[in-house]
């Protein structure tokens, strides 16, 4: 069955500071890789995704994504985080045996805390 | 374009009670979506649709109908409404089912029975 793993329910970081939220999945076929993200009271948005190719993804607000194949990881990563990324971050995967459903099985979702 | 759009923002039902959440887009997407939010779980989908005329179950169909009888429209019906149903409920839609296509998420409903 195919499922996806954030075994962090939070993580906190310090402004400036480097983030990186955890994704791992298991999928029978090639995955396909998606993060979003969700501020408070809104919907989901859309930050990068995982198809082929290039292990690392770079996506919106200055998110980047690493696929390790051999790991089955996606994490979610930024260089410098700001407080203005504090939101909750979603983890999904699609494998290609689906491709004629279009389901995205979703992480539990990590809370991520940036402090000034 | 307005994207993904639900209504209502907010309802309050009474258990028994039937009620139909909106959704529309309008970017032309064939494949759209409904999901439930529910804290520590994630989404889970309840009902989807490739294209209109065409709907399936997801992983948490019970208690809710779709149809899908126009590209732009999926309403998502519940039948007699439970607590358990309280929750968060978004529509997503892509471009289509076949590639890895983003979701395009509208704002959520949040619905509550008491």
């Amino acid at each position: 069955a195919q499922s996806v793993a954030q075994p962090e329910d939070q993580v906190n970081v310090a402004e400036g500071n480097p983030l990186t939220v955890k994704c791992t999945y298991s999928v029978s076929g090639n995955p396909y890789l998606f993060w979003y993200v969700q501020y408070p009271n809104r919907g989901l948005q859309f930050l990068l995704k995982y198809i082929t190719g290039d292990n690392l993804v770079k996506g919106s607000y200055g998110f980047e994504a690493e696929f390790n194949k051999s790991q089955t990881s996606f994490h979610l990563k930024k260089p410098s985080a700001l407080v203005s990324d504090s939101a909750l971050y979603f983890c999904a995967v699609r494998a290609d045996g689906s491709s004629n459903t279009g389901k995205l099985i979703f992480g539990q979702g990590t809370t991520l805390q940036v402090k000034p | 374009n307005a994207g993904v759009t639900q209504t209502p923002k907010f309802q309050v039902l009474k258990t028994g009670q039937s009620m139909t959440l909106q959704c529309a887009q309008d970017m032309n997407h064939e494949y759209m979506s409904w999901y439930r939010q529910d804290p520590g779980m994630g989404l889970r989908l309840i009902h989807y649709s490739v294209g209109a005329g065409i709907t399936d179950q997801g992983e948490v169909p019970n208690g809710y109908n779709v149809s899908r009888s126009t590209t732009e429209d999926f309403p998502l019906r519940l039948l007699s409404a439970a607590p358990s149903q309280t929750s968060v409920y978004f529509c997503a839609s892509s471009y289509n089912a076949g590639q890895a296509y983003e979701q395009y998420f509208g704002p959520g409903t949040r619905l509550t029975v008491t």
